[in-house]
């Protein structure tokens, strides 16, 4: 089965620094890995996702992730944090198992220090 | 934005009730999911439709039934509420079963189960 871990519920960074939210993925086959975002009192939007190919992918806002397969890892970044970045991101993956569907992570609370 | 409403936007009920969420989009997409929110657990699958009158169970689907009538509509009915379903319940769409494939997400109903 295929499942996701978020390493920290909660991350702060002062605005300007560097945003660095951590996920990690275990699947027995090729994962696709998303990132989405949720801003307060609102669902979730797509921030970027990775399927084949490239392992470095961009997604909006200046947010970026790289698909680093010896690691089973798809760390989120930013390298200038802004105060309107401040909300949650959650971490998914999907395989070809039969069966599965999106799985989410717990979610990284993110806020921004003035 | 995608064309997803969810009504109510905010319920307070009593253990035992009946309660029925709505979820209706104007995109014509052919799937459609429920999931809930939860503070530690992210995301969870409770029930999803590949086209009308077709619907299959997700990860914590006991307690729920659902049912899609129309394309534009999928209805979370909780059959006798309990205190341990009070979440934030979302909706989302995809117009593909695509495995790299984007989904939308409603607004979200909290409910709160007394």
């Amino acid at each position: 089965a295929q499942s996701v871990t978020q390493l920290g519920s909660h991350v702060s960074v002062s605005e300007g620094a560097l945003v660095l939210l951590r996920c990690n993925y275990s699947s027995s086959v090729p994962p696709y890995l998303f990132w989405y975002v949720q801003y307060p009192n609102q669902g979730l939007q797509l921030l970027l996702k990775y399927t084949t190919g490239a392992t470095l992918v961009k997604g909006i806002n200046g947010f970026e992730a790289e698909f680093k397969k010896s690691e089973t890892s798809f760390h989120l970044t930013k390298p200038s944090a802004h105060m309107s970045d401040a909300a949650e991101y959650f971490c998914a993956v999907r395989t070809a198992l039969v069966n599965e569907k999106l799985t989410f992570g717990t979610g990284t609370r993110l806020t921004i220090i003035p | 934005d995608a064309g997803i409403t969810q009504s109510p936007r905010h319920k307070v009920t009593e253990t035992g009730t009946p309660v029925t969420l709505r979820c209706h989009q104007t995109e014509n997409h052919r799937y459609m999911y429920w999931y809930r929110q939860d503070p530690g657990h992210g995301l969870r699958l409770i029930h999803y439709s590949y086209g009308v009158k077709d619907t299959d169970k997700g990860e914590v689907s006991d307690g729920y039934s659902v049912s899609r009538s129309k394309t534009e509509d999928f209805l979370l009915t909780l059959e006798s509420a309990t205190s341990s379903q009070t979440s934030v319940y979302f909706c989302a769409i995809s117009d593909s079963n695509r495995l790299d494939n984007e989904q939308f997400f409603g607004p979200g109903t909290r409910l709160t189960v007394l």
